[in-house]
């Protein structure tokens, strides 16, 4: 069936760096890709999109990168911040005749250190 | 505007009993969709709501169900529960633009269930 790799699980970085967090899906239907935040306690958090038409998408610190040819698209996190700190799972997401279906990728658990 | 919100925030019961959740979703949203999240599993797709019907479902037993009332708000309930429903229920709310490409969901705090 259809699923969403995200690598890597775990990701350590100290405070200022970047980090980058990668997922590959399968299903070829696949148009609109979501990024959500997690926070210990909370229900994740929608924090930047991108659509199948779309190439790059930034947002003040973060941006979202999408090749579909390679079925890959990537989080950004440019001068991480120890507020960062959080789960952070990628879904993709296809739409049949007006419904939706959503594959959420596994989950990368980002630690900033300060 | 308000966001998603869920009730009760925690539950503890026993093997064998049911529980019911409750989701209300962002104003003017049609359709809540339920995860059940856990450490192992991940996000896993349970139901989703639209107009108080059923639009899809995932690969759950039938323990599993769930409605969807006119003003929107949605409950699931879990009959005869096993120790291995212990887990956080998400509710996510979206508009569900009739015959729109993309859509947006947005996910309330979770109810955190523990079966014991």
């Amino acid at each position: 069936g259809e699923n969403v790799e995200q690598h890597p699980s775990t990701l350590s970085v100290q405070e200022g760096d970047s980090a980058v967090i990668k997922c590959t899906y399968s299903d070829s239907a696949s148009n609109y890709f979501p990024w959500y935040k997690q926070e210990l306690g909370k229900g994740p958090q929608l924090i930047i999109d991108i659509r199948s038409n779309v190439g790059e998408k930034k947002d003040q610190r973060i941006a979202v990168t999408l090749n579909k040819t390679a079925k890959h698209f990537s989080l950004h996190i440019t001068e991480t911040q120890p507020e960062d700190s959080a789960v952070y799972f990628c879904a993709a997401s296809s739409s049949t005749s007006g419904t939706y279906k959503y594959i959420f990728g596994t989950g990368t658990r980002l630690k900033v250190l300060a | 505007k308000a966001g998603v919100t869920q009730t009760p925030r925690y539950l503890i019961k026993t093997r064998g009993q049911q529980v019911t959740l409750s989701c209300s979703p962002i104003s003017g949203h049609r359709s809540v969709s339920w995860y059940q999240q856990t450490p192992g599993q991940g996000l896993q797709f349970l139901f989703e709501y639209f107009s108080e019907t059923q639009r899809n479902k995932g690969n759950f037993p039938g323990r599993f169900s769930g409605r969807q009332f006119s003003n929107s708000r949605s409950e699931m309930n879990v009959s005869t529960l096993e120790l291995g429903d212990s887990a956080l229920y998400l509710c996510a709310s979206s508009f569900s633009r009739t015959g729109g490409a993309y859509n947006e969901q947005f996910f309330g705090p979770g109810t955190r269930l523990t079966v014991l």
